[in-house]
């Protein structure tokens, strides 16, 4: 089992829906990153977070550090949104070492 | 603007060659990391170096060096004991420790060995 577990792998939506990609991990931690990678490889920082909830335009990150879960919410959603979101965790014991899930493929579709 | 340029882009070698694979900041960021990105997979860490003249291995080293002679510079060489190379290589750096630092990314070079 992964130390890190996105879902959904996939993820399909209309222009304006709103969108929930899950991470879950099962080490205590002392930080959680959200990514975004565009289709050309580059990837973006969204949020840092370590606990409750960061929000920046249209995206909300949020953070239960007793379930050991975050979300990333995307309301409005716009097919520029469309991107491979990436979770990744510092593990409390881990030094300067994150561990990355695989990603969710996010398609909007106009 | 400030950044991590990787160069270049897509590169191509024979089995066997050794190859190098640049990283440049402008951010003067202390620590600098490289990751390799495989299908299916999360980013993997190779090398990191949290302050010049000093790195260490990651997760998947072997087969891979690393130099940080400057603040600047993190050029990573895939050599040919590295059993499948064939890859995306991303180089990112943050201002310090990734508890409290977001990392910034160079586009990465995508490197492929026939």
């Amino acid at each position: 089992k992964n130390e890190v577990e996105q879902s959904p792998q996939n993820l399909t939506a209309q222009e304006g829906e709103f969108i929930t990609i899950n991470c879950s991990y099962s080490v205590g931690i002392s930080a959680l990153h959200w990514l975004q990678q565009h289709p050309g490889g580059g990837i973006v920082s969204l949020f840092m977070l370590s606990s409750g909830k960061k929000k920046h335009g249209r995206l909300i990150a949020t953070i239960n550090i007793q379930e050991k879960h975050s979300s990333l919410h995307i309301t409005a959603s716009h097919p520029r949104d469309s991107a491979v979101y990436i979770c990744a965790v510092m593990a409390e014991t881990s030094g300067s070492r994150l561990t990355f899930g695989e990603g969710t493929q996010l398609t909007v579709n106009p | 603007d400030g950044g991590i340029t990787q160069s270049p882009k897509y590169l191509f070698r024979k089995e066997g060659q050794n190859v190098t694979l640049s990283c440049e900041q402008n951010l003067n960021h202390d620590a600098m990391y490289w990751y390799r990105q495989d299908p299916g997979q999360g980013l993997r860490l190779i090398y990191y170096s949290q302050i010049v003249n000093d790195f260490q291995k990651g997760d998947i080293a072997e087969g891979y060096s690393v130099s940080r002679e400057k603040k600047e510079s993190f050029p990573l060489t895939v050599t040919s004991a590295q059993k499948n190379p064939t890859a995306f290589y991303l180089c990112a750096s943050s201002r310090g420790h990734l508890s409290n630092s977001p990392l910034h990314f160079g586009n990465g070079t995508r490197l492929t060995v026939t």
